[in-house]
């Protein structure tokens, strides 16, 4: 088993619909949670992190958190094209010196439709 | 503010020779990442600094691998004498020290071994 898993996709959605991206994951030490966006042949920039259980809202993205179920999704309202990227579930997996270790999903790609 | 930049964008080379992968991270962060990724597969963790030192190591594949962060600023990472299985995208990131939420992703050197 995998220890952060994510449909691969490609996830496809009209342009102005909700788009909804789900992760799970083995450790269920994990403190907290990341998701990442990343466009083709750039960087990985993060959208959201959260930490406690229940939802987390910021503008049009909002992450929830499910502890129990060892579950964490990523909704995003009034999909645009310029959303079309592939989305990295992370989770931090130790804090080393003050740092910050993750271990990601193989990521789920997004396309939002004209 | 100059975000985490990395050089080669793209580097070629056969198997057995040698490549040098830099890394400079955003101004007073601390804390220097190098992650992996192999197509096909999620983002690996190599190894973490703090500063000038070595934190944790245990994602380094192989002791073909070496990172140095000279004077806690810039990184290298060389492999040698390079495989096929090296291929791949090596990222490097960085954070603030006692930060454990975003880490700052540079776009990557694409690493391909013939």
């Amino acid at each position: 088993q995998k220890e952060v898993e994510q449909n691969s996709g490609p996830l496809s959605v009209p342009e102005g619909a909700i788009a909804s991206l789900n992760c799970t994951y083995s450790d269920r030490g994990s403190q907290s949670f990341f998701w990442y966006r990343q466009y083709s042949g750039k960087s990985p920039e993060l959208i959201m992190f959260i930490y406690s259980n229940g939802d987390k809202e910021d503008g049009r993205f909002t992450a929830q958190l499910n502890k129990a179920s060892q579950y964490v999704s990523l909704l995003i309202r009034d999909s645009q094209p310029s959303d079309s990227a592939t989305y990295l579930c992370a989770v931090n997996s130790g804090v080393t010196g003050g740092g910050n270790k993750l271990t990601f999903g193989t990521g789920t790609q997004l396309k939002v439709e004209l | 503010e100059a975000g985490v930049t990395q050089f080669p964008s793209h580097s070629v080379i056969e198997k057995g020779q040698t490549v040098t992968l830099r890394c400079d991270p955003i101004s007073g962060h601390d804390n220097l990442y190098w992650y992996r990724r192999v197509m096909g597969k999620e983002i690996k963790f190599l190894l973490h600094f703090v500063k000038e030192s070595k934190q944790d190591e245990s994602g380094m594949p192989n002791n073909r691998f070496l990172a140095e962060r000279t004077g806690g600023t810039y990184s290298t990472l060389k492999v040698q004498p390079a495989e096929l299985e090296d291929s791949g995208v090596y990222f490097c990131a960085s954070s603030r020290i006692g930060y454990t939420g975003e880490l700052f992703f540079g776009e990557g050197s694409r690493l391909t071994v013939l």
